[in-house]
């Protein structure tokens, strides 16, 4: 299995605390992906990372900043907790040859 | 922005049945990988299609990828308990930043 670990595996914040999830990669992979799941929805694209310091948004990037500052860690920020935030966050990371995403065991994020 | 739609997003059958679940898009990706996800876990890959009017089977499954590479299908043959979670659809953008964008999912539930 690919290593791919996400931290924390659950948080409790308040609204308006920033709060950073993290996400690290062992495979050497390119390109990573931030991705929230709420009931009733697929896997909904925040950012996504192409490279060392090369990032973009996705479909639902307001309110989230990323980072990624070296290959294996890709850092997802939420600059001021909102309820609407409260999601569980999947990391993913994909190799040169497309073929498949291999997946953190998700962050259970609850804002109250 | 590349939205994938599947179809049916629920779907509740008896063991024996045949089914099949759509992924429609109006983009053109390069692949399009398809996923199977249990409850509290991430995203297992079932298959990954490339080539426009690509099949591929695996076991009981098969997969098709659209001739012009904008739509993809999920052929299920005698449906089994064991098959029933969410599946997930996912396409890789052309692009050089290989965009993963999930589609809206199709929740299976397989009864005796």
């Amino acid at each position: 299995d690919a290593g791919i670990t996400q931290s924390p595996r659950h948080k409790v914040t308040e609204t308006g605390t920033p709060v950073t999830l993290r996400c690290h990669q062992t495979e050497n992979h390119r390109y990573m992906y931030w991705y929230r799941q709420d009931p009733g929805h697929g896997l909904r694209l925040i950012h996504y990372s192409y490279g060392v310091k090369d990032t973009d948004k996705g479909e639902v990037s307001d309110g989230y900043s990323v980072s990624r500052s070296k290959t294996e860690d890709f850092l997802l920020t939420l600059e001021s907790a909102t309820s609407s935030q409260t999601s569980v966050y999947f990391c993913a990371s994909m190799g040169q040859s497309h073929t498949e995403a291999f997946f953190g065991q998700g962050t259970r994020l609850t804002v109250v | 922005t590349q939205l994938l739609e599947q179809s049916p997003q629920f779907l509740s059958i008896q063991e024996g049945e045949n089914l099949t679940v759509y992924c429609n898009s109006s983009s053109v990706f390069s692949s399009l990988q398809w996923y199977r996800q249990e409850p509290g876990e991430g995203p297992v890959l079932l298959v990954t299609v490339v080539t426009g009017g690509e099949v591929k089977k695996l076991k009981r499954l098969t997969f098709q990828f659209g001739d012009a590479r904008k739509d993809s299908s999920l052929h299920i043959t005698a449906a089994q308990p064991g098959d029933t979670g969410l599946y997930l659809c996912a396409g890789v953008g052309t692009g050089t930043a290989s965009k993963l964008t999930f589609g809206t999912g199709t929740r299976l539930q397989v009864t005796l």
